[in-house]
C-alpha cells in the first residue's frame, strides 16, 4: 500500500532549537495532518490542513499544505523535551469514509 | 473519561492461538478504524466501520476478523496468530463536521506472538 515519506527518518537537536521536517507524495491529497506519538500511546492530531497553500499554527507548530497538494511540511520552534516523540504526517484524499496514508514518521529527540 | 479505550493493552500469546482485542469510544462517533503499526512504526489501515457496517477492508487475511456489536465498540478477532502479527494494533474513531474529518487514536494493543 502507499505510504508518504517523510523526511528526515529522525533528527537529535538540543533544546531551544527550531525543527523542520516535511512530507511528500507521489499523488494528491486533499487533506494533510500531523500527528505526534508519545512513546506507548497512540497519535495524536496536532494540525490539520485543507487548503493548498494554507499556513496553520498551533503554539509552537506551524503546518503548511504545498502548493501542489503533494507534499506538507511541519515547523516546531523553539523545541523543549516534552516534543520527544514520532511525527507522522498523514494524507487524506476526501473526506467521509477515506482512508488516511500515513507517513514513514519522523522521530524527534531533544536533549535538555 | 477516556475518549478511545482498548483491551489489553499487552497480549501475549503463542502461535496459532486465537484471540480477541476490544475497543470502545464514548465521543459519540458514528466510524471506527483498526491500524496496525509494525516493528518500524509503519502505521497501515486495516478496517473501517461506520454505523456497525464494514466499509473500509484493506488486503488483510481473512484471519482477521472485525465485529461492530453497536457503534460505540470495534473488536478485532485473530484466528490462528502467526510471527508477523506482532505489532500494536491501534482503534480510532472519528467523525465529521463541515466535511472535515477528525480521527482520534485508543492507547493500543501491543501484540507478541511466540
Amino acid at each position: 500500500g502507499q505510504q508518504l515519506n517523510q523526511s528526515p527518518q529522525s533528527m537529535f537537536i538540543q533544546e531551544g532549537e527550531d525543527v523542520s521536517m516535511n512530507c511528500t507524495s507521489s499523488s494528491i491529497f486533499n487533506t494533510w495532518l500531523w500527528y505526534k506519538q508519545d512513546p506507548g500511546e497512540g497519535p495524536v492530531l496536532l494540525i490539520a490542513l485543507y487548503k493548498a497553500g494554507e499556513l496553520t499554527s498551533n503554539g509552537r507548530l506551524t503546518a503548511q499544505f504545498g502548493i501542489t497538494r503533494k507534499d506538507s511540511f511541519l515547523n516546531i520552534s523553539a523545541s523543549i523535551p516534552s516534543d520527544v516523540g514520532i511525527y507522522f504526517c498523514a494524507g487524506q484524499r476526501n473526506t467521509g469514509f477515506q482512508k488516511l496514508v500515513f507517513g514513514t514518521g519522523t522521530r524527534l529527540l531533544v536533549s535538555p | 473519561d477516556t475518549a478511545v479505550s482498548q483491551t489489553p493493552k499487552y497480549l501475549v500469546t503463542q502461535m496459532g492461538n486465537d484471540k480477541s482485542i476490544k475497543c470502545e469510544q464514548n465521543l459519540g462517533h458514528d466510524t471506527m478504524y483498526w491500524y496496525k503499526q509494525d516493528s518500524k512504526k509503519f502505521l497501515k489501515i486495516m478496517f473501517s466501520y461506520n454505523n456497525k457496517e464494514l466499509i473500509i477492508n484493506e488486503t488483510v487475511p481473512n484471519r482477521f476478523s472485525p465485529k461492530s456489536p453497536d457503534k460505540a465498540h470495534l473488536n478485532l478477532h485473530i484466528n490462528s496468530l502467526e510471527l508477523g502479527d506482532s505489532a500494536v494494533y491501534f482503534c480510532a474513531s472519528s467523525h465529521t463536521s463541515g466535511g472535515v474529518e477528525t480521527q482520534y487514536f485508543g492507547p493500543g494493543t501491543r501484540l507478541l506472538v511466540l
